[in-house]
């Protein structure tokens, strides 16, 4: 079965950038969407194919692909950034996948 | 404001069943596809069944079918899953999440999510 990739866990002071990754071997031709989730709470959407943007999510929050791997940016870390974060996609002709979540965490 | 609810949750014995309903609200409900996403505690999140604007179409993960049956009622802006032979391993939150489907690219995401509903499966 298809699998996303991330890592487990990513660590950033206030103010530096995050990046987390995902990697599957479908993402050059199939689009990646971001959730984030904080404890306790239900996930929210913070990029859509690959890159884009939804209303109220904040500008720090970017996203870009290369190859088999997508790209989760957040610029200029905040406190309230700390969170899961998981990545999503499908391969060509099975169900939506998730990625495995990477716990960010603000030092 | 889009608002999904998930109710019906609870303890099962193995083998018992369980309806899970989400009533939505504050978007024209029958023009979207609709999903269950769950998340066992401690996990992370595993997309389980999606079903199109007028029930025609529904798709498993090969792990619930069989077991489960995803339907909604448009009269009533309500999505619901049907959980029977339940096991240990179905114990999770269970997440009703509006779906937008990408037809150009067989794309699929998650817009919106309902706060959760928790199901415990044990004896």
């Amino acid at each position: 079965s298809y699998e996303l990739t991330q890592p487990p866990s990513v660590s950033v002071s206030p103010g530096q950038t995050a990046r987390i990754t995902c990697s599957g071997d479908a993402l050059p031709k199939q689009y990646a969407y971001w959730y984030q989730q904080k404890p306790g709470q239900a996930p929210v959407l913070v990029i859509y194919k690959d890159s884009e943007r939804p209303s109220g999510i904040p500008e720090r929050f970017s996203g870009s692909s290369s190859g088999t791997t997508v790209t989760l940016t957040i610029s200029g870390v905040q406190a309230e950034d700390e969170a899961d974060y998981y990545c999503q996609s499908a391969d060509s002709s099975g169900p939506v996948v998730f990625g495995g979540g990477t716990k960010l965490t603000v030092l | 404001e889009v608002q999904l609810v998930e109710s019906g949750g609870g303890l099962v014995q193995p083998g018992g069943s369980l309806r899970l309903s989400c009533a939505a609200s504050g978007f024209t409900f029958s023009s979207y596809w609709m999903s269950w996403v769950r998340q066992a505690p401690g996990k992370g999140l595993e997309w389980v069944a999606n079903i199109k604007q007028d029930g025609s179409e529904k798709y498993y993960v090969d792990s619930v079918k069989g077991r489960f049956t995803i339907s909604r009622d448009n009269a009533k802006n309500s999505l619901y899953l049907q959980m029977n032979s339940l096991r240990a391993e179905d114990t999770a939150v269970y997440y009703c999440a509006r779906t937008l489907v990408v037809p150009a690219a067989m794309s699929e995401y998650f817009d919106y999510w309902g706060q959760g509903t928790l199901v415990t499966v044990s004896s």
